[in-house]
């Protein structure tokens, strides 16, 4: 399978700062990158939708202003958490995905963001 | 949009018994169906998946089969062993890369030694 890898794994911040998470697809071109939200023992709630070089579309109730995202090239993808919350701690996942015809979709490891 | 149900949401089984887990889908254009595998603290791993044009898929001790016309999916995982105790997620996609994937809602599955 395809290799996504993600940093950090895992990061605790201060609530009103902000952090970023990159994602790096290392073996394919990601055209497509999808990040989700993942609370515990819950399933995988899709936030956004990014294409490379444009404006990312965010779901319903997911704040584009607070969760920044940036697709610039075809291998990374940063997903900024402005002014953190302690509701904002979850576990985040990437998912670079191919316009190259592949049904796949992989995702990166996750990171864990706690808000305190 | 596409509705993807799971069930059950938690599954125990003895060393060696099967398990299964069933989805349904709502969208009839849906045509890929993955199952993925998170063990903690980790992301979704894909461990199987099926196109729309096959009935039935198989890798070892895992199987997937759909039926579309009940738009319905499954997993199966054969004499089943303690490192198999994880989440489990079934998704459904339309064909197309960039489409969205709808996933269920997980099933722990514990596997009793």
């Amino acid at each position: 399978g395809a290799v996504v890898s993600q940093h950090p794994s895992w990061v605790i911040c201060k609530s009103g700062t902000s952090v970023k998470i990159e994602c790096r697809s290392l073996d394919f071109q990601a055209t497509t990158m999808f990040w989700y939200r993942q609370f515990p023992k819950q399933s995988l709630m899709l936030m956004a939708t990014s294409n490379e070089g444009s404006k990312a579309t965010y779901e319903q109730g997911v704040e584009k202003d607070k969760f920044l995202i940036n697709h610039a090239s075809l291998t990374l993808s940063t997903l900024t958490v402005t002014s953190a919350h302690p509701e904002d701690s979850s576990f985040y996942i990437c998912s670079p995905t191919s316009r190259s015809g592949l049904y796949e979709q992989y995702f990166g490891p996750g990171t864990r963001l706690t808000v305190t | 949009g596409e509705n993807v149900e799971q069930h059950p949401s938690t599954l125990s089984v003895q060393e060696g018994d099967s398990a299964v887990i069933k989805c349904t889908y709502s969208d009839s254009a849906s045509n890929y169906f993955p199952w993925y595998k998170q063990e903690l603290g980790k992301g979704p791993q894909l461990i199987i998946d099926i196109r729309s044009n096959v009935g039935e898929k198989k890798d070892q001790r895992i199987a997937v089969t759909l039926n579309k016309t009940a738009k319905h999916f499954s997993l199966h995982i054969t004499e089943t062993q303690p490192e198999d105790s994880a989440v489990y997620f079934c998704a459904a996609s339309i064909r197309g890369t960039g489409n969205q994937f709808y996933f269920g809602t997980g099933t722990s599955l514990t596997v009793i030694p």
